[in-house]
């Protein structure tokens, strides 16, 4: 089964409203990895925060990590139109760590719909 | 544009095919990945290279075969694909333990 499970599957929003999506897991983690994917395009790496970090801000961003909850969550604030894109969080599992790589397990994705 | 190339864009081929995808990074990165993504799903770990050597294969059928000739090019080699083979396939690189991924933005293929 996946590692990370998202929520909401997909969430529509005015312009200019914060936008939070939540990411759980199972396992023991390394670290936690938000991406951004716009339709049909490659993911681009928006944070990660790794196990013994608590939250960490870029720019409108916020993620916060709970790891006694195996839980994270992502807060986009004073959301734009160009947010509107999927947004998936990614684990790497402790036990499958390997050297000098990681193998990062994805959630199932929340699609974000800015409305202007 | 991102750092990571991949090509072609976009292929068509038959059940007969054969054909490459090609990944190219030049951030020094040692880590290379080939994702498969279908619609509305997350990208899926096919296979990993670390230091030029294959370090995971995600129990790919053998139709498909990776090759990593230096440091910075990764090819994946396509032969007698079926149609539901047909995706998004992404190429990523990194530096290693908690460091981001560098994707592509992928090559789109349809086998008919």
């Amino acid at each position: 089964s996946q590692q990370g499970e998202e929520d909401p599957q997909a969430l529509s929003i005015q312009e200019g409203e914060n936008a939070t999506m939540n990411c759980s897991y199972k396992t023991s983690i390394n670290n936690l990895q938000w991406y951004r994917q716009n339709s049909g395009r490659g993911l681009v790496h928006l944070i990660l925060i790794r196990s013994n970090e608590r939250e960490k801000h870029s720019g409108r961003l916020r993620v916060t990590l709970d790891t006694s909850k195996k839980s994270s969550s992502l807060l986009i604030t004073a959301s734009r139109a160009a947010d509107t894109a999927s947004y998936f969080c990614a684990t790497e599992v402790i036990r499958l760590l390997i050297q000098g790589a990681q193998k990062l397990v994805f959630g199932q994705g929340t699609r974000l719909t800015i409305n202007p | 544009d991102t750092e990571v190339t991949q090509t072609p864009k976009h292929l068509v081929m038959g059940m007969t095919n054969k054909k490459s995808l090609k990944c190219e990074q030049h951030m020094g990165h040692r880590a290379m990945y080939w994702y498969k993504q279908k619609a509305k799903k997350p990208p899926e770990l096919m296979f990993v290279y670390s230091y030029e050597k294959l370090s995971i294969n995600e129990s790919v059928p053998s139709r498909f075969s990776p090759e990593c000739p230096n440091s910075s090019l990764l090819n994946l080699h396509l032969h007698a694909l079926q149609p539901e083979d047909s995706a998004l396939y992404l190429c990523a690189s990194s530096q290693g333990h908690n460091s981001p991924l560098h994707f592509g933005n992928g090559t789109r293929l349809t086998v008919t």
